[in-house]
């Protein structure tokens, strides 16, 4: 079936540390991955995305990681700042010809100073 | 600046009625989507249109309807079919460099 989940919906830090997000995903045709983040009432931001060709990408204070092998997809926030307490979505790019996006339920991260 | 514009923000319906919500963009994006939201949940696909005058039914098309009559406009309107119309909408396109969203309607029955 088609399903974009995630293993953690809520993760709390301390302002500082290193924080991953992780994602599964089910359909191993998927070829383009994004991870975006909402803050409450908006729309969702971009943040980094991943072609299927690639297993690691960075971008700044952030690293996007795809493991093919076990449809596994991280996203990794170094030094993370409280500007960073949002929804995370994990999201699989689908489609043949039209290009349509499947979201995971999202990862709420809490960030302390 | 290029984007895309959502209107209302907030939007309230009495039971039984349509309303409709208005997405423009100035993008030259062919794609336009709309997806619905509902609290701690992801995004559900609702209506795509991949061109001008041509639009398909996403996941959860029943009670939604849409038009393209226009690049920039991709309206969708909720009518009284659908019997739980309250969540965040919101209204994205694709195109040059990947996707675009923007910042939602919040639709409540009342």
């Amino acid at each position: 079936g088609e399903s974009v989940g995630l293993h953690l919906p809520t993760l709390s830090v301390q302002e500082g540390d290193n924080s991953i997000i992780n994602c599964a995903y089910s359909n191993s045709a998927s070829d383009y991955f994004i991870w975006y983040k909402q803050e409450s009432g908006k729309g969702p931001q971009f943040i980094i995305d991943i072609r299927s060709n690639m297993d690691k990408r960075q971008g700044q204070r952030v690293t996007v990681l795809l493991n093919k092998t076990v449809k596994h997809l991280s996203l990794q926030i170094a030094a993370t700042q409280p500007g960073d307490s949002a929804v995370y979505f994990c999201a699989e790019n689908r489609g043949t010809g039209f290009q349509k996006l499947v979201f995971g339920t999202g990862t709420r991260l809490l960030v302390s100073p | 600046d290029g984007g895309i514009t959502q209107s209302p923000k907030y939007l309230f319906r009495k039971e039984g009625q349509n309303v409709t919500l208005s997405c423009e963009q100035n993008l030259n994006h062919d794609a336009m989507y709309w997806y619905r939201q509902d609290p701690g949940q992801g995004l559900r696909l609702i209506y795509y249109s991949q061109i001008v005058n041509d639009f398909q039914k996403g996941d959860i098309a029943e009670g939604y309807s849409v038009s393209r009559e226009k690049k920039e406009s991709f309206p969708l309107t909720v009518t009284s079919a659908q019997k739980n119309p309250t969540a965040f909408y919101l209204c994205a396109s694709f195109g040059g460099y990947g996707y675009t969203f923007g910042s939602g309607t919040r639709l409540t029955v009342v």
